[in-house]
């Protein structure tokens, strides 16, 4: 069955840093990974979907990097700001999606 | 609708009792997901559903919980004889089709069941 771990499990940082956060997943056999956003209290929100065929996505100051062979994926945001803060959930899509327990972000004004 | 849409929000209900979580998927969307999100861990696969096809009911934790989806729209999960454990966010999502490349999902806001 895949594993899904991201990592850290929580990360507070001062407004305007650079940070990354990992996701790994443990088959391979993926069609694409997805990168969501969730505010407490709401659903999930679709920030990227990385094709496995595709080594990266863009969207703004988001970037995700996607290393299908050794099960790694990163979000990268950059100058970060407090309206970032929210807990970071990847997925990956195989025969079904298999969610990890997320990274909580904190970005200090 | 603009996006998927739960209902109830909240859900508070006494242990024993049934309850129904409706969930209205995006307009065209063939394909439909239930998750549970319990305090503090991820996202639990539940069921879902593609076209007219069987339902992948694998991720069901008993057999206290179904889902139907009817004329391929909207669907609601039933939860029978609740237990406290299944206090959980419960998640829906929908997308264009199920598997393969083109598997983007679209999640509603959730309905919080709370079992007293």
């Amino acid at each position: 069955k895949q594993e899904v771990t991201q990592i850290p499990a929580a990360l507070s940082v001062p407004e305007g840093e650079n940070l990354v956060l990992n996701c790994s997943f443990t088959d391979s056999a993926i069609y694409n990974l997805q990168w969501f956003r969730q505010d407490p209290g709401k659903g999930l929100t679709s920030l990227l979907l990385i094709q496995s065929s595709q080594r990266e996505q863009t969207s703004g100051r988001l970037n995700a990097s996607l290393d299908k062979s050794s099960g790694r994926s990163t979000l990268y945001i950059a100058a970060s700001q407090p309206g970032d803060s929210a807990t970071y959930l990847c997925a990956v899509n195989g025969n079904q999606f298999y969610f990890g327990t997320g990274t909580s972000l904190t970005v200090i004004p | 609708g603009a996006g998927v849409s739960q209902s109830p929000s909240n859900k508070v209900t006494e242990k024993g009792k049934d309850v129904e979580l409706r969930c209205d998927p995006i307009s065209g969307h063939t394909a439909l997901y239930w998750y549970r999100q319990s305090l503090g861990q991820g996202l639990e696969f539940l069921i879902y559903f593609q076209g007219n096809s069987a339902p992948d009911k694998s991720g069901l934790p008993s057999d206290r919980f179904s889902a139907e989806r009817t004329g391929g729209s909207v669907s609601t999960l039933t939860i029978q004889r609740t237990q406290q454990e299944d206090s959980a966010v419960y998640l829906c999502a929908s997308s264009l089709a199920s598997g393969g490349a083109m598997n983007i999902q679209y999640f509603g806001a959730g309905t919080r069941l709370s079992v007293l």
